[in-house]
């Protein structure tokens, strides 16, 4: 069936580095992509998302690249730091007037940043 | 304080034994969520509520209820837990159907033995 997943499951950076992580779909129906940020013990937290018609959005040290024709999705977080440890979640969404409910979620990155 | 809390965090039951999950939010969110969350799989979306009385299956809605007789609370019962229902449990809220910038709880780890 349509899923979401993620090319590499564990990523090690050095603090300060840059790092991406990177999502493939497969659902050419969904309209909206979201990353989750989720440390131990913890739920998931929202990061970031991006709706279909943009490739490209901007927050705070993190940034969301959609490319639609190869259906990958990426997140890169700048000067990373201790706190950025954590398994990183994509997921997708189709549209509220199109059909289901709820987010569909990749497997997960863990990121582990190393002094 | 404005959130979503689930209780218990932690839970150990026998198989064949009924078992209600809480889930509680102050935002006054129309749309309620419950995931779980397994190695190898990521979250999996199992009931969700589009307001008070009104439920819909997810994903892997087997062997699981949900009600929601109030906006704030949607409580995921396991009529009769087996082994594979042994795993992290997650409430979440948002205003969007779709579950965009959902907001989630803490989870509670479920052990059936």
């Amino acid at each position: 069936g349509e899923n979401v997943g993620l090319h590499l499951p564990t990523l090690s950076v050095q603090e300060g580095d840059n790092s991406i992580i990177n999502c493939a779909y497969s659902n050419s129906a969904s309209d909206y992509f979201i990353w989750y940020k989720q440390e131990s013990g913890k739920g998931p937290q929202f990061i970031i998302d991006i709706r279909s018609n943009m490739d490209k959005r901007q927050g705070q040290r993190v940034t969301v690249l959609l490319n639609k024709t190869v259906k990958h999705l990426s997140l890169q977080i700048a000067a990373t730091q201790p706190g950025d440890s954590a398994v990183y979640f994509c997921a997708e969404s189709v549209d509220p007037g199109g059909g289901a409910d709820g987010l569909t979620f990749g497997k997960g990155t863990h990121l582990i940043i190393q002094p | 304080d404005a959130g979503i809390t689930q209780s218990p965090r932690y839970k150990i039951t026998e198989t064949g034994r009924q078992v209600t999950l809480m889930c509680h939010q102050t935002w006054s969110h129309s749309y309620m969520f419950w995931y779980r969350q397994d190695l190898g799989h990521g979250l999996r979306l199992i009931y969700y509520s589009a307001a008070a009385d009104i439920t819909d299956k997810g994903e892997v809605p087997d062997g699981y209820v949900v009600s929601r007789s109030k906006t704030e609370n949607f409580p995921l019962t396991l009529e009769s837990a087996t082994r594979s229902q042994t795993s992290v449990y997650f409430c979440a809220s948002s205003e969007s159907r779709s579950g965009s910038e959902a907001f989630f709880g803490q989870g509670t780890r479920l052990t059936v033995v």
